[in-house]
């Protein structure tokens, strides 16, 4: 079946420096792919996607390159703020069963310190 | 334009009683998603409804838990005589029906079973 491995939290990081959060991925076909971010009590919220290989998804600096041929989704931001503290899942979704399925990773804690 | 709405967001029971879950989908969305997310684990898929459907329930505890999508009103998450080990963050999910774009998540209902 589909699986998602991201990396192990949590990731300590000072404030304006380089993040990447690795993320692979198992699938049998061509998944659309997905980073969603968790702040502290709310719900997950979609950060960016990429449905097709060598898509890259970006949005409020955060961005990821859909790789085929490692099966890979990393997350990368060039300059971390202390806002962006929260915890970062990677997800695929692809059809199963007559739906699109969405397989969710376990969740990277990201702490950003000033 | 009111998103994924969760309520209540924090709901206490004791051993034995029931719990009820509501979730409004998105305006205009048609496909509906419960995950539970247990303290410092992932997420993990429950149910998937479309109105008045049950598609995929692969992920529902065999006992005590049901899920429901009727034609009028919001989507039901109910679990009977809860106990300790269902204290957890429940999310209920939106989409369209091809979810190749993501879901669209409410802020969740946090049980606690005391």
């Amino acid at each position: 079946g589909n699986s998602v491995t991201q990396m192990e939290g949590p990731v300590t990081l000072s404030e304006e420096a380089f993040l990447t959060i690795n993320c692979t991925y198992t699938a049998t076909g061509y998944p659309s792919l997905f980073w969603y971010v968790q702040y502290p009590g709310e719900g997950l919220q979609l950060l960016l996607k990429a449905t097709k290989a060598d898509d890259k998804g970006s949005n409020k600096g955060f961005e990821a390159t859909y790789r085929k041929e490692t099966t890979s989704f990393h997350l990368e931001k060039g300059s971390v703020q202390v806002s962006d503290s929260a915890v970062y899942f990677c997800a695929l979704s692809e059809g199963s069963g007559g739906y699109q399925k969405v397989t969710f990773g376990i969740g990277t804690k990201l702490q950003v310190i000033p | 334009n009111a998103g994924v709405m969760q309520n209540p967001r924090h709901l206490v029971r004791r051993r034995g009683q029931e719990a009820r879950l509501r979730c409004s989908p998105m305006k205009g969305h048609s496909h509906v998603y419960w995950y539970r997310q247990l303290p410092e684990e992932g997420l993990k898929f429950m149910v998937y409804l479309q109105k008045e459907n049950i598609i995929d329930e692969s992920g529902m505890p065999k006992e005590r838990f049901s899920a429901e999508f009727p034609k009028e009103g919001p989507s039901i998450l109910r679990i009977q005589q809860v106990v300790r080990g269902d204290s957890a963050a429940y999310f209920c999910a939106s989409s369209f029906p091809n979810s190749i774009y993501g879901y669209t998540f409410g802020s969740g209902t946090r049980l606690t079973v005391v």
